[in-house]
Protein backbone atom coordinates (compact mmCIF):
# COMPACT_ATOMS: atom_id res chain seq x y z
CA UNK A 1 0.00 0.00 0.00
CA UNK A 2 1.53 3.26 -1.12
CA UNK A 3 1.84 6.59 1.63
CA UNK A 4 3.32 8.52 3.42
CA UNK A 5 4.69 7.48 6.80
CA UNK A 6 5.78 10.22 9.70
CA UNK A 7 7.37 8.81 12.85
CA UNK A 8 7.66 9.69 15.38
CA UNK A 9 3.60 9.89 16.27
CA UNK A 10 4.38 12.27 19.55
CA UNK A 11 7.52 13.66 20.11
CA UNK A 12 8.92 15.72 23.43
CA UNK A 13 12.18 18.31 22.86
CA UNK A 14 14.35 19.70 26.14
CA UNK A 15 14.78 23.42 25.93
CA UNK A 16 18.21 24.03 23.84
CA UNK A 17 18.05 20.50 21.76
CA UNK A 18 17.59 19.63 17.88
CA UNK A 19 14.79 16.61 16.90
CA UNK A 20 14.28 15.43 13.58
CA UNK A 21 10.78 14.21 12.61
CA UNK A 22 11.16 12.20 9.54
CA UNK A 23 8.97 11.96 6.72
CA UNK A 24 8.94 8.85 4.12
CA UNK A 25 6.97 8.41 0.79
CA UNK A 26 6.86 5.38 -1.41
CA UNK A 27 4.38 6.92 -4.46
CA UNK A 28 7.44 8.05 -5.79
CA UNK A 29 6.44 11.46 -5.87
CA UNK A 30 8.62 14.42 -7.03
CA UNK A 31 7.41 16.82 -4.46
CA UNK A 32 7.33 16.89 -0.93
CA UNK A 33 6.22 19.71 1.82
CA UNK A 34 6.20 20.13 5.35
CA UNK A 35 3.15 22.10 7.60
CA UNK A 36 2.46 23.38 10.85
CA UNK A 37 -1.07 23.02 12.27
CA UNK A 38 -1.69 25.39 15.63
CA UNK A 39 -4.92 25.69 17.11
CA UNK A 40 -7.05 28.20 15.16
CA UNK A 41 -4.96 28.09 12.33
CA UNK A 42 -4.35 26.77 8.28
CA UNK A 43 -1.75 24.93 7.82
CA UNK A 44 1.41 27.22 7.67
CA UNK A 45 3.97 25.77 4.80
CA UNK A 46 7.47 25.70 6.63
CA UNK A 47 9.80 24.18 3.19
CA UNK A 48 9.38 22.21 0.40
CA UNK A 49 10.98 20.16 -2.17
CA UNK A 50 10.64 19.58 -5.68
CA UNK A 51 13.30 17.25 -6.58
CA UNK A 52 16.20 15.19 -5.05
CA UNK A 53 18.59 17.84 -3.55
CA UNK A 54 16.79 21.39 -4.21
CA UNK A 55 14.24 22.85 -0.89
CA UNK A 56 12.87 26.01 -0.70
CA UNK A 57 11.63 27.76 3.04
CA UNK A 58 7.86 28.39 3.12
CA UNK A 59 6.02 31.09 4.78
CA UNK A 60 7.43 29.70 8.64
CA UNK A 61 10.95 28.56 7.52
CA UNK A 62 12.98 30.11 10.68
CA UNK A 63 14.19 27.94 13.12
CA UNK A 64 13.34 24.79 11.01
CA UNK A 65 15.79 23.01 8.25
CA UNK A 66 15.12 20.04 5.73
CA UNK A 67 17.31 17.77 3.92
CA UNK A 68 15.97 15.74 0.46
CA UNK A 69 18.89 13.47 -0.22
CA UNK A 70 16.61 10.79 -1.56
CA UNK A 71 13.41 11.14 -3.20
CA UNK A 72 11.62 9.15 -0.78
CA UNK A 73 12.89 10.95 2.40
CA UNK A 74 12.50 14.04 3.29
CA UNK A 75 13.12 14.91 7.26
CA UNK A 76 12.36 18.13 9.18
CA UNK A 77 14.59 19.17 11.83
CA UNK A 78 13.62 21.73 14.52
CA UNK A 79 16.47 23.46 15.67
CA UNK A 80 16.98 25.33 19.09
CA UNK A 81 16.15 28.62 17.13
CA UNK A 82 12.52 27.94 16.85
CA UNK A 83 11.34 29.24 20.33
CA UNK A 84 7.86 28.03 19.92
CA UNK A 85 7.98 24.70 18.60
CA UNK A 86 5.00 22.90 20.13
CA UNK A 87 2.28 22.28 17.33
CA UNK A 88 1.29 19.43 15.28
CA UNK A 89 3.29 18.76 11.96
CA UNK A 90 2.00 17.19 8.67
CA UNK A 91 4.41 15.99 5.80
CA UNK A 92 2.56 15.79 2.28
CA UNK A 93 3.84 14.65 -0.97
CA UNK A 94 2.16 15.18 -4.52
CA UNK A 95 3.48 13.78 -8.18
CA UNK A 96 4.72 17.38 -8.85
CA UNK A 97 4.96 20.68 -7.11
CA UNK A 98 2.51 22.25 -9.75
CA UNK A 99 -0.53 23.83 -7.83
CA UNK A 100 -3.30 21.67 -9.46
CA UNK A 101 -2.02 18.28 -7.60
CA UNK A 102 -3.82 16.64 -4.83
CA UNK A 103 -1.27 16.55 -1.92
CA UNK A 104 -0.99 13.49 0.31
CA UNK A 105 -0.72 13.25 4.11
CA UNK A 106 1.15 11.40 6.49
CA UNK A 107 -0.60 11.33 9.83
CA UNK A 108 1.24 14.03 11.70
CA UNK A 109 3.98 14.64 14.53
CA UNK A 110 3.08 16.27 17.86
CA UNK A 111 6.12 18.26 19.04
CA UNK A 112 5.82 19.33 22.69
CA UNK A 113 8.35 20.90 25.20
CA UNK A 114 9.37 19.45 28.25
CA UNK B 1 -1.99 38.81 2.49
CA UNK B 2 -3.59 35.58 0.70
CA UNK B 3 -6.27 34.44 2.71
CA UNK B 4 -8.93 31.97 2.77
CA UNK B 5 -12.17 31.89 5.08
CA UNK B 6 -13.92 28.67 5.80
CA UNK B 7 -17.79 28.85 7.64
CA UNK B 8 -18.99 27.81 9.63
CA UNK B 9 -16.59 26.92 11.99
CA UNK B 10 -17.95 23.94 13.49
CA UNK B 11 -21.42 22.40 13.14
CA UNK B 12 -23.63 19.63 14.14
CA UNK B 13 -26.50 17.96 12.12
CA UNK B 14 -28.57 14.92 12.80
CA UNK B 15 -28.09 11.84 10.76
CA UNK B 16 -29.86 11.76 7.35
CA UNK B 17 -29.54 15.87 7.16
CA UNK B 18 -28.13 17.35 4.36
CA UNK B 19 -25.52 20.22 4.94
CA UNK B 20 -23.21 22.41 2.95
CA UNK B 21 -20.04 24.59 4.20
CA UNK B 22 -18.42 27.53 2.63
CA UNK B 23 -14.81 28.56 1.18
CA UNK B 24 -13.76 31.97 0.48
CA UNK B 25 -10.71 32.95 -1.27
CA UNK B 26 -8.93 35.76 -3.27
CA UNK B 27 -10.35 35.76 -6.90
CA UNK B 28 -7.01 37.00 -8.76
CA UNK B 29 -4.66 34.82 -9.50
CA UNK B 30 -6.62 31.55 -9.15
CA UNK B 31 -5.00 28.79 -9.90
CA UNK B 32 -7.00 25.72 -8.36
CA UNK B 33 -9.37 24.84 -5.25
CA UNK B 34 -9.08 22.11 -3.09
CA UNK B 35 -11.12 19.98 -0.76
CA UNK B 36 -9.77 17.82 2.06
CA UNK B 37 -11.53 15.58 4.41
CA UNK B 38 -9.71 15.05 7.59
CA UNK B 39 -11.18 12.50 9.86
CA UNK B 40 -9.46 12.22 13.62
CA UNK B 41 -6.69 10.01 14.20
CA UNK B 42 -6.29 10.17 10.75
CA UNK B 43 -4.22 11.93 7.74
CA UNK B 44 -6.48 14.21 5.69
CA UNK B 45 -7.56 12.75 2.52
CA UNK B 46 -8.33 14.77 -0.85
CA UNK B 47 -11.67 14.82 -1.75
CA UNK B 48 -11.53 17.30 -4.96
CA UNK B 49 -9.40 19.42 -7.24
CA UNK B 50 -11.34 22.11 -9.39
CA UNK B 51 -9.95 24.66 -11.62
CA UNK B 52 -12.22 26.06 -13.62
CA UNK B 53 -14.96 28.59 -12.98
CA UNK B 54 -18.63 26.60 -12.74
CA UNK B 55 -16.85 23.29 -12.23
CA UNK B 56 -18.87 20.33 -10.31
CA UNK B 57 -17.54 17.68 -8.56
CA UNK B 58 -19.33 14.43 -7.01
CA UNK B 59 -18.05 11.66 -4.66
CA UNK B 60 -20.92 9.51 -3.94
CA UNK B 61 -22.73 11.97 -1.55
CA UNK B 62 -20.27 14.74 -1.45
CA UNK B 63 -20.10 17.35 -4.01
CA UNK B 64 -18.61 20.63 -4.37
CA UNK B 65 -19.01 23.64 -6.52
CA UNK B 66 -17.27 26.62 -7.70
CA UNK B 67 -17.10 30.23 -8.47
CA UNK B 68 -14.05 31.96 -9.49
CA UNK B 69 -15.52 35.25 -10.34
CA UNK B 70 -16.70 35.56 -6.90
CA UNK B 71 -13.83 33.47 -5.07
CA UNK B 72 -15.74 30.74 -3.15
CA UNK B 73 -16.80 27.46 -3.14
CA UNK B 74 -19.09 25.37 -1.73
CA UNK B 75 -19.18 21.90 -0.58
CA UNK B 76 -22.39 19.34 -0.32
CA UNK B 77 -23.22 16.42 1.82
CA UNK B 78 -26.39 14.73 0.78
CA UNK B 79 -27.92 12.74 3.43
CA UNK B 80 -25.10 13.12 6.34
CA UNK B 81 -24.14 9.65 8.18
CA UNK B 82 -22.05 9.11 11.15
CA UNK B 83 -18.76 8.67 9.05
CA UNK B 84 -19.10 11.82 7.52
CA UNK B 85 -17.96 13.10 10.91
CA UNK B 86 -14.67 15.23 10.12
CA UNK B 87 -12.73 18.67 9.45
CA UNK B 88 -13.49 19.50 5.86
CA UNK B 89 -10.34 21.63 4.76
CA UNK B 90 -10.20 23.88 1.66
CA UNK B 91 -6.95 24.97 0.12
CA UNK B 92 -6.30 27.36 -2.60
CA UNK B 93 -3.28 27.47 -5.05
CA UNK B 94 -2.04 30.86 -6.95
CA UNK B 95 -0.86 30.85 -10.28
CA UNK B 96 3.26 31.27 -10.36
CA UNK B 97 4.00 30.21 -7.58
CA UNK B 98 1.46 27.11 -6.67
CA UNK B 99 1.60 27.85 -3.02
CA UNK B 100 -1.21 26.07 -1.11
CA UNK B 101 -3.28 28.41 1.17
CA UNK B 102 -5.16 26.05 3.45
CA UNK B 103 -8.09 27.24 5.57
CA UNK B 104 -8.73 26.61 9.59
CA UNK B 105 -11.45 23.86 8.36
CA UNK B 106 -15.28 23.30 9.49
CA UNK B 107 -15.66 20.53 11.68
CA UNK B 108 -18.76 18.83 10.87
CA UNK B 109 -20.20 16.17 14.00
CA UNK B 110 -22.98 13.99 12.36
CA UNK B 111 -24.91 12.51 15.48
CA UNK B 112 -26.75 9.10 14.94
Amino acid sequence: DGGITQSPKYLFRKEGQNVTLSCEQNLNHDAMYWYRQDPGQGLRLIYYSQIVNDFQKGDIAEGYSVSREKKESFPLTVTSAQKNPTAFYLCASSIRRSGNQPQHFGDGTRLSIL
Amino acid sequence: ILNVEQSPQSLHVQEGDSTNFTCSFPSSNFYALHWYRWETAKSPEALFVMTLNGDEKKKGRISATLNTKEGYSYLYIKGSQPEDSATYLCAFTTSGTYKYIFGTGTRLKVLA
